[in-house]
């Protein structure tokens, strides 16, 4: 079991241009999950998976971001055109049902210049 | 639609005191209530999970207690350590969603 793996662990990009980030939960897992977390702020619910379903999408979320996990296994998160109100941690999370213990990965850190 | 505060923000405590910190949710209808801490930059630590049938889980100089009826969660730490600065979250599962809410944390400093 090694963990929930994000990557990149950073990324610098200029305003407009398209970003993709990776997240690997741990083996087995049915649950992903995708938040973002801005500064001196508890974590915001973007999408969850339930296998390689994508069950619900945040209202938050505009056009421009868009998530998929392919065969149930790892997941990406893009965003096209980024803005720097994108700019955030984004988080990722798995658990192996809906009711057991979320555990995090060590998040993918956006700056849009 | 699920709202978690948690109160103090932030919390100042002298190396072994015992605290207490809280969260509080609008919605009962929860899977589970989970607590969180998070270092500076880095991603969320599981402490403990207590589902929506229990009334507390403890694991180490931790213990959580979870009361549906008045909306409410408390972390109890015992004898804080430097070592415990960080900020702690607590995060409400809801059934009819399937996704967690997030307080926005307490930060927690112990002093040597």
């Amino acid at each position: 079991d090694t963990g929930v793996s994000q990557d990149p662990r950073h990324k610098i990009t200029k305003r407009g241009q398209n970003v993709t980030f990776r997240c690997d939960p741990i083996s087995e897992h049915n649950r992903l999950y995708w938040y973002r977390q801005t500064l001196g702020q508890g974590p915001e619910f973007l999408t969850y998976f339930q296998n390689e379903a994508q069950l619900e999408k945040s209202r938050l979320l505009s056009d421009r971001f868009s998530a998929e996990r392919p065969k149930g296994s790892f997941s990406t998160l893009e965003i096209q055109r980024t803005e720097q109100g994108d700019s955030a941690m984004y988080l990722c999370a798995s658990s192996l049902v809906v009711w057991e213990t979320q555990y995090f990965g060590p998040g993918t850190r956006l700056l849009v210049l | 639609k699920q709202e978690v505060t948690q109160i103090p923000a932030a919390l100042s405590v002298p190396e072994g005191e015992n605290l207490v910190l809280n969260c509080s949710f609008t919605d009962s209808a929860i899977y589970n209530l989970q607590w969180f801490r998070q270092d500076p930059g880095k991603g969320l630590t599981s402490l403990l999970l207590i589902q929506s049938s229990q009334r507390e889980q403890t694991s180490g100089r931790l213990n959580a207690s979870l009361d549906k009826s008045s909306g409410r969660s408390t972390l109890y730490i015992a004898a804080s350590q430097p070592g415990d600065s960080a900020t702690y979250l607590c995060a409400a599962l809801n059934t009819n969603s399937g996704k967690s809410t997030f307080g926005d944390g307490t930060t927690l400093t112990v002093k040597p």
